[in-house]
């Protein structure tokens, strides 16, 4: 199946540092999601982008779809210890199953209050 | 806000029994989902359902069934369980294909 690269793979932060993480493929990706996943919860779902270019921020969460459809990154500003977590990335990429996600596999973000 | 409900937080089943897993969404959302999730293995589709009675298989549907008889309702049928089933099972839901999916909050499935 299609993979999607997610890095990095994990980030120990300091309260109040800006985050960023990023999803890449070499598949062309209709929809990105992102979603955070908190220990032994379901994913929540924080942002999601449908067109090339696409900026959408959330709160201090911030998500673009690249340009070039293979590739898109989340950024977290003025981290909390609430933002501890794992973050994934997901999508539907072009020419595949429109039902079928495609995730990354994850980022642990650690933030020492 | 959409609502994904699974039944249950945290199960235990003993070997060979036959253990349902059922999710309910309150959004009318077309098209529901079952996942498991496991270390190392992220998340992986076992079966989805995009109508009432509708469903079709996922990644690793193997050992599993599911049955949709409601528009609100996903189930997911574990026929005879067996330890290598032993995962957190994740339901989801999305209006039309191609967007946004929304997930419970998860079944810690343990059979021992």
């Amino acid at each position: 199946g299609q993979q999607l690269n997610q890095s990095p793979q994990s980030m120990f932060i300091q309260e109040g540092e800006d985050v960023s993480m990023n999803c890449t493929s070499s598949s062309i990706f209709n929809t990105w999601l992102w979603y955070k996943q908190d220990p032994g919860e379901g994913p929540v779902l924080l942002i999601a982008l449908y067109k090339a270019g696409e900026l959408t921020s959330n709160g201090r969460l911030t998500a673009q779809f690249g340009i070039t459809r293979k590739d898109s990154f989340l950024n977290i500003s003025a981290s909390i210890p609430s933002d501890v977590g794992i973050y994934f990335c997901a999508g539907y990429y072009s020419g595949g199953s429109n039902y079928k996600l495609t995730f990354g596999k994850g980022t642990l973000l650690t933030v020492n209050p | 806000d959409v609502k994904v409900t699974q039944s249950s937080r945290y199960l235990v089943k003993r070997t060979g029994e036959k253990v349902f897993l059922e999710c309910v969404q309150d959004m009318d959302h077309e098209n529901m989902f079952w996942y498991r999730q496991d270390p190392g293995l992220g998340l992986r589709l076992i079966y989805f359902s995009y109508d009432v009675k509708m469903k079709e298989k996922g990644d690793i549907p193997e050992g599993y069934s599911v049955s949709r008889e409601k528009k609100e309702r996903f189930s997911l049928i574990l026929e005879s369980a067996s330890t290598n089933q032993t995962s957190m099972y994740l339901c989801a839901s999305s209006l039309e294909p191609n967007t946004e999916a929304f997930f419970g909050q998860g079944t810690r499935l343990t059979v021992v």
